[in-house]
């Protein structure tokens, strides 16, 4: 079976201020893909990154940058100097060798101006 | 282009009435997916279509109908809805239908339903 979890439920910060969103997995399939999307009010999921099992580069784009480590099963993302438009409802998910999408709880991030 | 589009955005039905829900993509997949998302909690599977093909049914209740007309459109047939049916309906793509691997699902914006 396989689990993601996202502990944190809120996060408020004020503009500028770095954010981290944790997210743990649990999988026994040796072959697994990450996925993080942000979901903001307007509810459309949008894609944000994927990582490959046997890929634990860490990757930077933009703002964004993420901590992939499979000795501890977490993939974590943060937003460096976060702005009001990085508010959004963020999940974390994980893929196996199918179809199925397991997603986390998601982490709401409210950035205040 | 990555886009998913789905009409209408925003739908008020009767439990009497039957409605359809649209999804559109021009990615050239031939994956396509329903979700069904409450408020605060991530998108639950409902079904998979691969090559115009229902392959996934999440045990969903017979009052939700796909249709797959061809591999750009997604439909989804509403009819004697519940109202704790009420939620985001998002649908999504993907180019490799059930090989596993590394595709990517994409989002569209969802229609936002309510049961009365």
């Amino acid at each position: 079976a396989q689990k993601v979890t996202q502990a944190q439920t809120e996060i408020s910060v004020v503009e500028k201020e770095d954010v981290t969103l944790d997210c743990v997995y649990e999988t026994r399939d040796t072959t697994y893909y990450l996925f993080w999307y942000k979901q903001p009010p307007s509810g459309e999921l949008v894609f944000l990154i994927r990582r490959n099992s046997f890929d634990e580069q860490n990757e930077i784009s933009g703002r964004y940058s993420w901590n992939f480590q499979k000795s501890t099963s977490s993939f974590n993302f943060t937003i460096t100097a976060s702005q009001v438009v990085d508010s959004a409802v963020y999940f974390c998910a994980l893929r196996g060798p199918d179809y199925k999408l397991s997603f986390g709880a998601g982490t709401t991030v409210t950035v205040r101006a | 282009d990555t886009e998913v589009t789905q009409t209408p955005k925003h739908l008020v039905m009767g439990m009497t009435n039957k409605k359809s829900l649209k999804c559109e993509q021009h990615m050239g997949h031939r994956a396509m997916y329903w979700y069904k998302q409450k408020a605060k909690k991530p998108p639950e599977l409902m079904f998979v279509y691969s090559y115009e093909k229902l392959s996934i049914n999440e045990s969903v209740p017979s009052r939700f109908s796909p249709e797959c007309p061809n591999s750009s459109l997604l439909n989804l047939h509403l009819h004697a809805l519940q109202p704790e049916d009420s939620a985001l309906y998002l649908c999504a793509s993907s180019q490799a239908p059930l090989a596993g691997g590394s595709d990517t699902q994409y989002f569209g914006p969802g229609t936002r339903l309510t049961v009365l």
